[in-house]
């Protein structure tokens, strides 16, 4: 099955600088890359994904980027901000898409170990 | 994007005792819906997955007779923890997944999970 090895386990920045995370996965046949920020107490939030027929992905402050051959994505963090602080968890999946119409079927996520990003003042 | 709720979102229990989280999709119908225990400072661990009108399949360790999950619509699942004891206590969440309504295809929904506390 699917192993998601993710780094640091803990990461702490000064204000306005970038973070970056990474993650590596086992399976091939992964397809589907989403990171979740989780502060305390509650759900997991996902704030970005990438498919494994795009290379990289922005959105504002965040990107993730995606090396097939060598099994590993990253999350960026630009202009880290206090509200930035949590943990940071990374998974992969893999989906499949039946011959039916709009059927899709997901493997479950399989996560990484998360990091924790603290962004000092 | 798509809404999972679950219920109730803490409990307190006394060792022995059955306790019952829900897990609703509520604009979407969820084909699949999984299971994850997450214990202090660690990462999500999936406990099962369940089908709608089919039996889970529970990740190796995780006992099926201690944890019953039910998938009976494509709306609700629920998870049971029987006879709890104090290494139960957890955060518990689920997910969904689903093509239908205001669910993105690839994407799991996260419930706002349920903090189990058994005395």
């Amino acid at each position: 099955g699917e192993n998601v090895e993710q780094h640091p386990s803990t990461l702490s920045v000064q204000e306005g600088d970038s973070a970056v995370i990474k993650c590596t996965y086992s399976d091939s046949a992964s397809n589907y890359f989403p990171w979740y920020k989780q502060e305390l107490g509650k759900r997991p939030q996902l704030i970005i994904d990438i498919r494994s027929n795009v290379g990289e992905k922005k959105d504002q402050r965040i990107a993730v980027t995606l090396n097939k051959t060598a099994k590993h994505f990253s999350l960026h963090i630009t202009e880290t901000q206090p509200e930035d602080s949590a943990v940071y968890f990374c998974a992969a999946i893999t989906t499949y898409r039946l011959s039916s119409p709009r059927r899709v079927e997901n493997t479950p996520l399989v996560f990484g170990k998360g990091t924790r990003l603290s962004v000092i003042a | 994007g798509a809404v999972v709720s679950q219920h109730p979102s803490r409990v307190i229990c006394k060792s022995g005792t059955s306790v019952k989280i829900e897990c609703r999709s509520l604009d979407f119908q969820a084909t699949t819906m999984f299971w994850y225990r997450q214990f202090p400072k660690q990462s999500l661990m999936l406990m099962a997955t369940s089908n709608e009108g089919s039996k889970a399949t529970y990740e190796q360790g995780v006992e099926k007779d201690k944890f019953l999950i039910n998938h009976a619509s494509l709306t609700l699942s629920t998870l049971t923890v029987t006879s709890a004891h104090p290494e139960d206590s957890s955060f518990y969440i689920c997910s969904a997944s689903g093509s239908s309504g205001r669910a993105e295809t690839d994407t799991q929904y996260f419930g706002p999970g349920t903090r189990l506390t058994v005395l």
